[in-house]
């Protein structure tokens, strides 16, 4: 157990769905991350949210929408997506500064 | 070129065996660095912080050479339970908090 937890940990949806990603950090920390795994490449940083305000938006396209109401949760809406975003959706958290992240368990999403 | 490079692998090796994995970073202002470990299908895991002095934890010994900006992991006595992606990390820190940047990670398989 992290300490991270994402649900759902598997989505399908079609390109007109809307969805969102859950995530939710029991370890007091005032940072949150989402980052995106696909096959064959590292792991791309999309947002940054440093005690609930976001501090870094890596040119991610605008279907995907984060919200952070607080220092423990972070959302990822979803909408619009293409089968290019399939990917792992993975969410962490960590202390402000330089530190180590605590990821959750991932949201293996696939887009048709 | 990449920000943080690796070696893709997969490293094929005997159970017993010494591994070593290097990592090259190309930002000379980066100040923190570490392994992490991802398990297939699993989200990353923090392996351990790497110091310039160098450190040992168990089996593993982690080294930072900042002048010619590469990192390295050593491991002892491989086990089965080794056979993992091995993700070199590095971070700075700029105005918007911790930035992290992970390489794409070297393939470990570990044989009997």
């Amino acid at each position: 157990e992290t300490g991270v937890t994402q649900t759902p940990r598997h989505l399908v949806m079609g390109m007109t769905n809307k969805k969102s990603l859950k995530c939710e950090q029991h370890l007091g920390h005032n940072a949150m991350y989402w980052y995106k795994q696909s096959a064959k490449k590292p792991l791309e940083l999309m947002f940054v949210y440093n005690f609930k305000e976001q501090t870094e938006n890596n040119s991610v396209p605008s279907r995907f929408s984060p919200e952070c109401p607080n220092s423990s949760h972070l959302f990822l809406h979803l909408h619009t997506l293409q089968p290019e975003d399939s990917a792992l959706y993975l969410c962490a958290s960590s202390q402000v500064g330089p530190g180590k992240l605590f990821f959750g368990s991932g949201t293996q999403l696939s887009v048709l | 070129r990449k920000e943080v490079e690796q070696d893709p692998g997969p490293f094929n090796v005997p159970e017993g065996a010494t591994v070593a994995f290097n990592c090259t970073y190309s930002n000379s202002a980066s100040q923190s660095f570490f392994w992490y470990r991802q398990d297939c299908r699993k989200e990353p895991k923090l392996l351990m912080s790497v110091y310039s002095s160098g450190n040992e934890d168990g089996r593993f010994t982690a080294q930072l050479n900042r002048a010619s900006q590469y990192i390295s992991l050593l491991i002892r006595d491989s086990k089965l339970s080794d056979s993992a992606t091995y993700l070199c990390v590095v971070t700075r820190n700029n105005n918007a908090g911790n930035m992290l940047t992970f390489g794409g990670g070297t393939r470990l398989m570990v044989k009997p």
